[in-house]
């Protein structure tokens, strides 16, 4: 595609709920990393994808987090048991390589969670 | 854990006026990156350095690298009400050769 694209743009849920997120990369995009920003803060790195597998996953906050990308494409992060201090913008950014190349965001998934 | 601090956290200028925001790492940084992000957008790269005392504009933007490669400026000169939104720097601390860490970023208001 053009652009990173991550649906939904908003998500409202209840506490304790299940949420996914997705991520549609840019084609051909080797790399994929998931962030959380939190209002007033820089992103914060959550996890980091080379194809289909998690090369570093030292960002996710506990154990209610995961997140797959089973054909090295469109990812998903998955959270369990929601909790209101889950509640911010996930971002996610995918770069033609791995190394520290150019990161290309989406626009982000702003999770609210009651 | 490993910190890349920004400062200052923000900075209202009329417009016309200069902007500089600095960036400090406590361990020496392979590279460093700058996003730009606007209000209620998505962080957008502006550029990245690698070498030690770098220095690269982009029209009215100048970036600079510091010699020990744990430092680095972001100076905008003669701001216009475009510029308006929060700048990022983003460096690997722990020599990590692919996660960014990222700053708390400038905000940077604009008065026309």
């Amino acid at each position: 595609g053009a652009g990173v694209s991550q649906t939904p743009s908003n998500k409202v849920t209840e506490k304790g709920k299940y949420v996914e997120l997705r991520c549609d990369p840019i084609s051909g995009h080797t790399a994929l990393y998931w962030y959380r920003q939190s209002l007033g803060q820089g992103p914060e790195f959550l996890i980091y994808f080379q194809g289909t597998g998690a090369a570093d996953d030292s960002g996710l906050p506990n154990d209610r987090f995961f997140a797959v990308r089973p054909e090295g494409s469109v990812s998903t992060l998955k959270i369990q048991r929601t909790e209101r201090g889950d509640s911010a913008v996930y971002l996610c950014a995918s770069s033609s390589r791995g190394g520290l190349g150019i990161q290309y965001f989406g626009a982000g998934t702003r999770l609210s969670v009651l | 854990g490993q910190q890349v601090m920004q400062i200052p956290q923000y900075q209202h200028v009329q417009e016309g006026e200069d902007f500089t925001t600095y960036c400090n790492s406590s361990t020496t940084l392979s590279n460093i990156q700058w996003y730009k992000q606007r209000p209620g957008g998505h962080p957008v790269f502006l550029i990245q350095l690698v070498k030690s005392g770098e220095v690269k504009k982009q029209k009215r933007l100048t970036f600079q690298f510091g010699e020990a490669k744990k430092n680095s400026s972001l100076h905008i000169t003669a701001t216009q009400t475009t510029d308006v939104g929060t700048y990022f720097c983003a460096g690997n601390p722990g020599g990590s050769n692919y996660k960014l860490t990222f700053g708390k970023g400038t905000l940077l208001t604009v008065n026309p």
